[in-house]
């Protein structure tokens, strides 16, 4: 069964430094996403993208952050300088119209 | 935008007891309606959803939920709880036509002994 695979499943990273986080949606998605969960805490949507551009942002999804689909296949998530409160399991998630969204299993980014 | 609201942060329950997890969306038209269920340190798996139709949706697991448009609601429900059911539970409601999800903030299931 095919799935979203998310890579790599921990990133550990100083602060300051650039970070890219990569998702590989299912071939025939069309809508993809960039979710994150501090620990303990609930999932926040941060960006929605389709026909390669981005439909919607939350206000967490600042000018540090950016997505592109550089490839046609690859998704990712680039944070530019990273901060201590970057620290979360950034989930990536692919889907059609009409369907539920499919979630990778996530990457857990420390920021230290 | 559309939000979701699960107002109890942390329920506890006796192994073999039933269980209700409520959940209250905020949205204008007809949503989409997810249950998922996150173990420790795991990632998001789906328990069951609302597209359409019947109102009441089996999942896995032997979770159920009810959508009531006239509530708001999609309160999920197990008749029998097991202690390997013990883990976060979000709601999430998405636009109708589209899987742009919004989460509520979860509740924390324990089960005792």
């Amino acid at each position: 069964e095919p799935e979203v695979t998310q890579t790599p499943s921990h990133q550990v990273t100083q602060m300051g430094q650039e970070v890219i986080l990569r998702c590989v949606p299912i071939s025939n998605h069309l809508y993809f996403y960039w979710y994150r969960q501090i620990l303990g805490q609930k999932v926040e949507f941060l960006v929605s993208f389709y026909n390669n551009e981005i439909s919607e942002k939350s206000e967490i999804f600042d000018d540090q952050f950016s997505v592109e689909r550089p490839d046609g296949s690859n998704f990712t998530l680039k944070i530019r300088s990273t901060k201590l409160e970057d620290s979360a399991m950034y989930f990536c998630a692919g889907g059609t119209a009409n369907t539920e969204a499919f979630f990778g299993q996530g990457t857990r980014l420390t920021v230290v | 935008a559309q939000s979701v609201t699960q107002p109890d942060i942390h329920i506890t329950v006796s192994e073999g007891a039933s269980l209700e997890l409520r959940c209250n969306y905020s949205y204008g038209a007809t949503p989409y309606l997810f249950w998922y269920v996150q173990s420790p340190g795991q990632g998001l798996q789906l328990l069951l959803k609302y597209f359409s139709g019947d109102t009441l949706v089996q999942g896995i697991k032997g979770f159920e939920a009810e959508f009531k448009r006239s509530q708001s609601s999609f309160n999920l429900r197990k008749p029998s709880v097991h202690w390997s059911d013990a883990a976060e539970y979000f709601c999430a409601v998405a636009r109708y036509n589209n899987n742009d999800m919004r989460f509520g903030a979860g509740t924390r299931l324990t089960v005792k002994p």
